[in-house]
């Protein structure tokens, strides 16, 4: 099976830009998580998705926002930009079920964003 | 809030050593504990567990979960340079769907 794949995989912006990000998970999956990595915070959780609907989100402002399509595959977008929004923007997939909070992750290379 | 907390947060050995990194961790109704290798690229999956005691083996990696105290170890025999990584550990919890909480991983260094 191929993997979890992102596009683009590096993106330069500028302050106050928009951006948007496209995964497409593993044939099967359901279930897309969004995560950014920093060096000092490391890898936080964004928002998931499972069968088009957001079941879950983190602490992050309304500026961080997704939707996932009927095929499964996951857009995050990212509106007025700013200088800390620069960091690895990673989407995995799992094979949860509905109502199953337990799966594995599968991750894809990332998008490396950078904001100038 | 659920908390992970990976010791040591770097580690430097010579090919053939073995190592032993840690986990602890606080969740609120456990669900699964993760392991993850990340090098320069996406963290690739490792190991999930999800009960006490039981060890997950593949070939020279090994790990096990202490429900009880909250911790598990990640055990990687006969190292070699391409286990020069750094590992994360996650947990899922409660009805979290999705979320998976990180530590701040160990960078682990290993010198031919």
């Amino acid at each position: 099976k191929a993997g979890v794949t992102q596009t683009p995989r590096y993106l330069i912006k500028t302050r106050g830009q928009q951006v948007t990000l496209s995964c497409s998970p593993i044939s099967g999956h359901r279930s897309v998580s969004w995560y950014q990595q920093t060096p000092g915070q490391g890898l936080q959780f964004l928002f998931e998705y499972f069968s088009e609907t957001q079941r879950n989100k983190g602490n992050f402002p309304g500026r961080f926002s997704g939707r996932q399509f009927s095929n499964s595959r996951s857009e995050m977008n990212v509106s007025t930009l700013e200088l800390g929004d620069s960091a690895l923007y990673l989407c995995a997939s799992s094979p949860a079920r509905a109502g199953e909070a337990k799966h594995e992750q599968y991750f894809g290379p990332g998008t490396r964003l950078t904001v100038t | 809030e659920d908390k992970v907390v990976q010791s040591p947060l770097s580690l430097v050995v010579h090919e053939g050593d073995t190592v032993t990194l840690n986990c602890s961790y606080e969740v609120t109704n456990f669900r699964s504990l993760l392991w993850y290798k990340q090098e320069k690229k996406a963290p690739t999956f490792l190991f999930m567990l999800t009960s006490s005691g039981i060890e997950k083996k593949s070939g020279r990696l090994s790990s096990i979960l202490d429900k009880k105290e909250l911790f598990s170890i990640l055990n990687i025999t006969a190292t070699q340079t391409g286990d020069s990584a750094v590992y994360l550990c996650a947990i899922s919890g409660g009805t979290s769907y999705g979320k998976l909480t990180f530590g701040q991983g160990t960078i682990l260094t290993v010198h031919p």
